[in-house]
């Protein structure tokens, strides 16, 4: 099963230019999530999408557009980058609710996608 | 809002030896959820371990156990037997029982090395 896919992987932009990263999942999962990576700051929530149709911000939400095509696939657009979105994003899926069980509640992540910005 | 703190950004331990990594959380909530996840270099996020915040007993997961002090908000991950396979980057985070998506406040993140 491919789970949750990323693209690009690797992406270098300059100061002002736009990009979206494609996130698709195959696991009928109805929520799902962006995050970038920082070192020494751990993993930031930027938007999430609790069910299809739905979107809400959530830690760190400025200079970022999101887009929940349809179940499968959530995306995140950059319209105007800046040296301070270069980071590692990765796109998560979930069921809605927590469910029972050890893993219950357990975030499926992508391989990331590391962005730069000029 | 709530937050989760991971103070140590570096750990090494011995190959078979056991190492415990710290997380301290802060919330004014009585029911939630932890979770450590494991980062190795190939950067994919692995789910370790989950602890409910109503359990008192602490999980475990084969080399891999929990001590959850909820007073404390302390929720520190034991791996016994460290094997060279653990060498990764160590994620503690924090979901509230409120709510339907699965939103994780992460912590700094722990490296952890495993000597040979």
């Amino acid at each position: 099963n491919a789970g949750v896919t990323q693209t690009p992987k690797f992406q270098v932009l300059k100061t002002g230019q736009s990009m979206t990263l494609q996130c698709a999942q195959d696991m009928n999962h109805n929520s799902m999530y962006w995050y970038r990576q920082d070192p020494g700051m751990g993993l930031r929530l930027i938007y999430y999408s609790a069910s299809e149709g739905t979107t809400d911000k959530g830690e760190v939400p400025n200079g970022y557009n999101v887009s929940r095509l349809n179940k499968r696939e959530f995306s995140l657009r950059l319209e105007s980058a800046a040296p301070s979105q270069t980071s590692v994003y990765f796109c998560a899926s979930s069921e809605a609710y927590l469910l029972g069980g050890p893993r219950g509640g357990e975030l499926f992540f992508g391989e990331g996608s590391r962005l730069t910005v000029l | 809002a709530q937050t989760v703190t991971q103070s140590q950004p570096e750990m090494s331990v011995q190959e078979a030896e056991t190492v415990t990594l710290s997380c301290t959380y802060d919330t004014s909530e009585s029911d939630y959820y932890l979770f450590w996840y494991k980062q190795p270099p190939s950067r994919q996020m692995i789910l370790v371990i989950r602890q409910e915040a109503y359990k008192q007993q602490n999980a475990t997961e084969n080399r891999f156990s929990v001590n959850f002090q909820k007073a404390a908000k302390s929720f520190s991950l034991k791996i016994s037997d460290s094997q060279l396979g653990d060498a990764a980057m160590y994620f503690c985070a924090y979901r509230s029982a409120r709510g339907g998506a699965q939103k994780l406040v992460f912590g700094q993140g722990t490296r952890l090395t495993i000597n040979p």
